[in-house]
This record gives C-alpha cells, sequence and structure tokens, in this order.
C-alpha cells in the first residue's frame, strides 16, 4: 500500500542540526510532490516546504529560509528535511505529506510523524 | 501570505446533532481558470497524522462518509458534520492550496462531545 515512512524520534541541544527521513513506498516517488509540515505540541498545522523528487528543487516558507534544506535520494525513494540551528522553539512533530495534484488535489497520505525534542 | 481563520476554536455537540465549522480566508482562493476553490478539510485524531477529508471545498476524499460536506466560496467556508457520531471527536483543519506552492492551515477547531 502507499505509504511514507520515517525516521524516529531524535533530541538535540540547542543550535544542533537534524534530519529527518521520509521512505516513500507503494507508489512511483518522483510523480508526486513532497510537504513538511510540522506540529507544535497541543498547536496547529505549519508548513515548511515542498519539493519536487523528480527534479529536486524546493521551496521553502519564509519563516524557514536559511534553516531548512529539503533533498531525496531517488534510487531508494527517500526524502531528507535538515533543519539547523535549533531552538526550543522547534520541538514538534515534522511529517512528510504526500501533495496530490491535478484534478483531485490534496495531502493524501501522511507520514506518521517524527518527534524532534530541542533541550538543553 | 493568506491567512485562514476558523472559528469556533472548539465545540461541543450531543451525539447525531449537526456540527458546523466556520473558514475564513484573507483573500479569495476562487481559481478563476476553473472556477474551483483551491480550499481543503482536514481532520486530525489524537496521536494520529491528520487526513484529507475534502478537497475544492466540496468534494469527499473517496471514503470519506457523507456525513461530512463542505461548502462555501471566495473567503468563506463551512464544514458541516451533519450527525455527529463518537468517533468524529477530532480537530479540524481547513487548509488553502491556492497560493501554491505554499500551504496555510487554520488554526484548528477542536469538536467535542457533549
Amino acid at each position: 500500500q502507499v505509504q511514507l515512512v520515517q525516521s524516529g524520534a531524535e533530541v538535540r541541544t540547542p543550535g544542533a542540526s537534524v534530519k529527518v527521513s521520509c521512505k516513500a513506498s507503494g507508489y512511483t516517488f518522483t510523480v508526486y510532490y513532497l510537504h513538511w509540515v510540522r506540529q507544535a505540541p497541543g498547536q496547529g498545522l505549519e508548513w515548511m516546504g515542498r519539493m519536487n523528487p523528480n527534479s529536486g528543487g524546493a521551496n521553502y516558507a519564509q519563516k524557514f529560509q536559511g534553516r531548512v534544506t529539503l533533498t531525496r535520494d531517488t534510487s531508494i525513494s527517500t526524502a531528507y528535511m535538515e533543519l539547523t540551528s535549533l531552538s526550543s522553539d522547534d520541538t514538534a512533530v515534522y511529517y512528510c505529506v504526500r501533495d496530490r495534484i491535478g484534478d483531485r488535489p490534496g495531502m493524501d497520505v501522511w507520514g506518521q510523524g517524527t518527534t524532534v525534542t530541542v533541550s538543553s | 501570505d493568506i491567512v485562514m481563520t476558523q472559528s469556533p476554536d472548539s465545540l461541543a455537540v450531543s451525539l447525531g446533532e449537526r456540527a458546523t465549522i466556520n473558514c475564513k480566508s484573507s483573500q479569495t482562493v476562487l481559481n478563476n481558470s476553473n472556477n474551483k476553490n483551491s480550499l481543503a478539510w482536514y481532520q486530525q485524531k489524537p496521536g494520529q497524522p491528520p487526513k484529507l477529508l475534502i478537497y475544492w471545498a466540496s468534494t469527499r476524499e473517496s471514503g470519506v462518509p457523507d456525513r461530512f460536506s463542505g461548502s462555501g466560496s471566495g473567503t468563506d467556508f463551512t464544514l458541516t458534520i451533519s450527525s455527529l457520531q463518537a468517533e468524529d471527536v477530532a480537530v479540524y483543519y481547513c487548509q488553502q492550496y491556492y497560493n501554491t506552492p505554499q500551504r496555510t492551515f487554520g488554526q484548528g477547531t477542536k469538536v467535542e462531545i457533549k
């Protein structure tokens, strides 16, 4: 079945970086854009950016420009989100999400989420 | 940036009764090219990722019960649960995809049983 499986929980100290992986299966990885969305504890959903797995090109939310990088390895159908200069405000669950565009648009497949905790 | 504002922040509804959630965008999300609104609704249950319910403001995703319906156009939208079931307890989010690739979500509306 179609699924996105993310890497496990991470704990980092302030100022460090984190890289989360997202492995796609059950569909052609390069056909669908992938977004990254985060959710701080008890808070709503925040869009971080979108990557085109075919070209490798990415667009980022203004808030995260310069601090987030989206990459992929098409040989293993895996996307990555790296966030640098972490602070306690970055403590959140991070989701990778498939973007279905065209006649039936929507974020239709979500990873299980990766909890990133930033604490000294 | 398009700002999405939902109301109310939370509501409690009796089982079998109607639940109505509103979503307002800071600018129109109506596409002139296809006359469709680039607005989606998601449901998030505790401890789970969100689930796509509705796209194009009113088209139900495959497998979504027909008690869920979406309406509205331009800047004002509504998600209605016609007869609330226990399994509908969740937080609901609206999202615009008009300003692609950017996506913005409303702050969420928590639906509980009265």
